[in-house]
């Protein structure tokens, strides 16, 4: 099992570049969902699924877009980078059997923005 | 308002000391899910531990213990004899029964344990 995958894992864009952060998992999870982590403010949700073709936003969802074509995969798609999204995006899943479980998370993306 | 209150930003200590983390929580749900994760410096995040609003049990896994007091609604997590290997930025997480599965992270503790 190659659990969470994301790539790439360092990235850097011009202010306005659109791109897509992969995010692929072999677990037949669920759940999926997109983090950013910025300093003191700990993990804030961008956008989750509960299963393939169901998307719902986070706390944090402007600037971003998500779909779920199949269980594996959830990219994310940034469509105008701004310096504000500088972060460091984690991708994680989870199993919806017996309610909410730990999530597994991937390595993560570190983006810059300038 | 579903909210997680980790008010320990950063905490130092030597070697071989305990050291508790602090977790507060506040949700209407009265089902719910608390978790902790550990965040080391190469930056992964780690899964320490699930629990959920009906189980107020408090668990022990080797040098890690949990407290779960609903009364007060925390969830604290203490390491005894605490190691370098310790070190890292230690996040609480909430899920409400009704929320979706949107977790509410709080901001996280950088812990340093100094030899």
């Amino acid at each position: 099992n190659a659990g969470v995958t994301q790539t790439p894992k360092f990235q850097v864009l011009k202010t306005g570049q659109s791109m897509t952060l992969q995010c692929a998992q072999d677990m037949n999870h669920e759940y999926m969902s997109w983090y950013r982590q910025d300093p003191g403010m700990g993990l804030r949700l961008i956008h989750y699924s509960v299963g393939a073709g169901i998307t719902d936003q986070g706390e944090v969802p402007n600037g971003y877009n998500v779909s779920r074509s199949t269980t594996e995969d959830f990219p994310l798609r940034l469509l105008s980078a701004a310096p504000s999204q500088t972060s460091v995006y984690f991708c994680a899943s989870s199993p919806l059997a017996g309610g909410a479980n730990e999530q597994f998370f991937g390595p993560g993306t570190r983006l810059t923005v300038l | 308002a579903q909210k997680v209150t980790q008010a320990q930003t950063e905490i130092s200590v030597v070697e071989k000391e305990d050291v508790t983390l602090d977790c507060v929580y506040e949700t209407r749900d009265t089902t719910y899910y608390l978790f902790w994760y550990k965040q080391p410096p190469s930056g992964e995040l780690v899964f320490l531990i699930r629990r959920n609003s009906f189980d107020e049990q408090n668990e022990i896994s080797g040098r890690y213990s949990w407290n779960f007091q609903k009364s007060t609604s925390s969830f604290n997590f203490t390491i005894t004899a605490s190691q370098v290997v310790d070190s890292a930025v230690y996040f609480c997480a909430l899920i409400p029964e009704n929320g979706g599965f949107k977790t509410i992270f709080g901001a996280g503790t950088r812990l340093f344990v100094k030899a």
